[in-house]
């Protein structure tokens, strides 16, 4: 079963910032917190991933909160192209990944 | 620049009839994976491959197999599909398996069983 627990869906304006939340109270002190997100008729694809402190990328920021316990992914500015499944998935070392339901990401124009 | 192939994109078999899926993979990566992802669900891992190492994970049915010939192949073979088995079959890879590695996906096969 998986890890974490994500909203099931969630709705933004397009332009704006969206943050999509993510609990894993259960995480060890070596688990790593990674994002995917899944576009229609696609396969997953990565998005961002981190241990302790927040990271940025080019797609997506990652803050980790203090406990470890939640997390969120911040898209700083949604575009159409974002809408998308955003599967928050806990990398416990030797496991393989289990993907929960996701959240399902509406952008609106 | 496709990294993950996994060809056909949409395949139609049979009740019963053996069927195989193919995925190759540009990027060299040690570990390759199946998953499974029925209609609006999340992706489960059926089994993976460690180079030549095959790891199948404890509730993935019988009636799938797999076979990695080379470094760049991987086939999932289902003997005897059944209705139940219709999903989309989606091929993943990483450098290596352990903590913090990303995985990257092919686009996936969609499986019709009539």
């Amino acid at each position: 079963d998986a890890k974490t627990t994500q909203p099931n869906s969630m709705e933004s304006n397009e332009e704006e910032p969206v943050h999509l939340p993510c609990n894993h109270s259960t995480i060890s002190g070596t688990d790593y917190i990674h994002w995917y997100r899944q576009l229609p008729s696609q396969g997953p694809e990565y998005v961002i991933h981190g241990l302790t402190s927040n990271v940025n990328n080019r797609m997506a920021s990652l803050a980790i909160a203090e406990d470890r316990k939640s997390s969120t992914l911040i898209l700083h500015r949604a575009t159409l192209r974002d809408a998308a499944v955003y599967y928050c998935i806990e990398d416990n070392y030797g496991q393989n990944f289990v993907f929960g339901p996701g959240t399902r990401l509406s952008v609106l124009p | 620049d496709a990294m993950v192939i996994q060809n056909p994109r949409y395949q139609v078999t049979q009740f019963g009839k053996p069927v195989t899926l193919s995925c190759s993979q540009t990027l060299n990566h040690n570990v390759m994976y199946w998953y499974q992802q029925k209609s609006s669900q999340a992706p489960k891992l059926l089994f993976h491959y460690y180079d030549k190492d095959f790891n199948n994970e404890a509730d993935t049915p019988d009636n799938f197999q797999s076979r990695r010939p080379n470094t760049s192949f991987c086939f999932l073979d289902i003997r005897s599909p059944g209705l139940g088995d219709a999903a989309m079959y989606l091929c993943a890879t990483s450098r290596d398996f352990g903590i913090g590695e990303t995985q990257y996906f092919g686009p996936g096969t969609r499986l019709l069983v009539l």
